[in-house]
C-alpha cells in the first residue's frame, strides 16, 4: 500500500492571505502526481497532473511545483478567496500507467474567512 | 454540458438489501471508476473498467459489484455483503485509463444504512 500524505489536514486563512500545503509520496516508481479542488456539494474538479520533476503548472491564483525526487508536490493559493474554500486532494500515480493504481492523500481542507 | 451523472444523491440500504448506484457519463470516456470515502481517508478504489465488458476489482471490491454493458453507464450494485456500505461514493471517467490523464468526476452519492 503506497503512502500518499497531505499536510495540514486543515486550514484557516484570512481572505488575502497566501497560502501553500503540501503532498508527499513515494520517491521511486513515480509517473503523474494529480490536484484536484473538491467543493462542497459539487465534484472534485481537476487542477493539474503533472509528469516531469521541477515541473510547475500554474491556474490563475493557483500554481503547484513538483519535485519526484525527494516525493513532494506543492499547492500554492496567492491572495486567497472565499471562493477558494474546499479540499484540495493529490493523487501519486505509479509508473505501471494505469490509473487504476492512483492512490489519493486524504486532503488538506481550506477555509477562507472573509 | 458534457458531464458525469450520478444518482441518486442520498440512498438509504436496509439490512439484506442490495442497492444500485447509477453512474452515467457522456465524454466518450473509455475508462471508468468507483471510488469510495471514508471520513479522514482518501478515495479508495473499488472497481475499474477500462473497455466496455470488462472491469477489474480495485483495493476493496468485497461485498460491491459492477457491470459495464454500455460505454457510458458503470452501476455499482452494493450487497448485503458488505457489512460497513456507509459512505460517499463517487464514480469518476477517465479517457483511457492512463495514469497522467485528469480524472473527471461525478457528485456523489450518499449511502447510509437504516
Amino acid at each position: 500500500i503506497l503512502n500518499v500524505e497531505q499536510s495540514p489536514q486543515s486550514l484557516h486563512v484570512q481572505e488575502g492571505d497566501s497560502t501553500n500545503f503540501t503532498c508527499s509520496f513515494p520517491s521511486s516508481n513515480f509517473y503523474a502526481l494529480h490536484w484536484y479542488r473538491w467543493e462542497t456539494a459539487k465534484s472534485p474538479e481537476a487542477l493539474f497532473v503533472m509528469t516531469l520533476n521541477g515541473d510547475e503548472k500554474k491556474k490563475g491564483r493557483i500554481s503547484a511545483t513538483l519535485n519526484t525526487k525527494e516525493g513532494y508536490s506543492y499547492l500554492y493559493i496567492k491572495g486567497s478567496q472565499p471562493e477558494d474554500s474546499a479540499t484540495y486532494l493529490c493523487a501519486f500515480g505509479p509508473s505501471s500507467g494505469s490509473a487504476r493504481q492512483l492512490t489519493f492523500g486524504s486532503g488538506t481542507q481550506l477555509t477562507v474567512l472573509p | 454540458d458534457g458531464g458525469i451523472t450520478q444518482s441518486p444523491k442520498y440512498l438509504f440500504r436496509k439490512e439484506g438489501q442490495n442497492v444500485t448506484l447509477s453512474c452515467e457519463q457522456n465524454l466518450n470516456h473509455d475508462a471508468m471508476y468507483w471510488y469510495r470515502q471514508d471520513p479522514g481517508q482518501g478515495l479508495r478504489l473499488i472497481y475499474y473498467s477500462q473497455i466496455v465488458n470488462d472491469f477489474q476489482k480495485g483495493d476493496i471490491a468485497e461485498g460491491y459489484s459492477v457491470s459495464r454493458e454500455k460505454k457510458e453507464s458503470f452501476p455499482l450494485t452494493v450487497t448485503s455483503a458488505q457489512k460497513n456500505p456507509t459512505a460517499f461514493y463517487l464514480c469518476a471517467s477517465s479517457s483511457t485509463g492512463w495514469t497522467n490523464e485528469k480524472l473527471f468526476f461525478g457528485s456523489g452519492t450518499q449511502l447510509s444504512v437504516l
